[in-house]
């Protein structure tokens, strides 16, 4: 059973470029999480989606950011116009169905660097 | 609102030696408790979670970790650390919802 897949696991744009990460969740998980990791810094929750919903953007900045989770394939993130602040690993999980709040499994995540 | 502590940022330990990693909560209910581990450039692994029960966790690795109501804490312990065990180790915290809320790491230093 392969874990969460994230790809690339390395992107580099430049300032004003967009950025688009992937998320495939285990295999039976409909729940998927999306956290940021600055710097020095531990992981922030940014948006938490099931099949075609977004539940909880809270995380999420306010403008160029988007997450969507379709029917088919896998999670997106999206940031459009990249900022050098941008630069962070984003970090994906997912857990099954049924048992939001229990564990998550990560993926190995992105690396984002934005020159 | 909820927050995790880990007052260590750097611990640094012999090999064999035994080792132990601060965790401390705020939350007016018993929340769900986690450790992970970060390799350099990798995924989060899960050591080991709380949900209720018997406080004293055991986990992968070796590792245990005991909840303590009265201290609001959740320390995580290995009684000898390999070289394999240099890595970040993050604590965290989820209520009844879904959010994860992270501690801001310790990093190990395992030397010879």
């Amino acid at each position: 059973n392969a874990g969460v897949m994230q790809n690339p696991r390395h992107l580099v744009r430049r300032r004003g470029q967009e950025a688009r990460l992937r998320c495939s969740p285990m295999k039976g998980h409909s729940h998927v999480y999306w956290y940021r990791q600055l710097p020095e810094e531990g992981l922030k929750f940014m948006v938490y989606l099931q099949k075609e919903n977004i539940i909880d953007e809270s995380g999420m900045p306010k403008e160029r950011f988007s997450a969507e989770f379709p029917k088919e394939g896998p999670s997106i993130l999206r940031i459009q116009q990249v900022v050098r602040g941008d630069s962070a690993a984003y970090f994906c999980a997912s857990s099954p169905p049924g048992q939001a709040g229990n564990e998550q499994f990560f993926g190995p995540g992105t690396r984002l660097t934005v020159l | 609102a909820q927050s995790v502590t880990q007052p260590d940022i750097h611990i640094t330990v012999s090999e064999g030696a035994s080792l132990e990693l601060r965790c401390n909560y705020s939350y007016g209910a018993t929340p769900y408790l986690f450790w992970y581990v970060q390799s350099p450039g990798q995924g989060l692994q899960l050591l080991l979670k709380y949900f209720s029960g018997d406080t004293l966790v055991q986990g992968i690795k070796g590792f245990e970790a005991e909840f303590k109501r009265s201290q609001s804490s959740f320390n995580l312990r290995k009684p000898s650390v390999h070289w394999s065990d240099a890595a970040e180790y993050f604590c965290a915290v989820v209520r009844s919802d879904y959010k994860l809320s992270f501690g801001a790491g310790t990093t190990v230093t395992v030397r010879a």
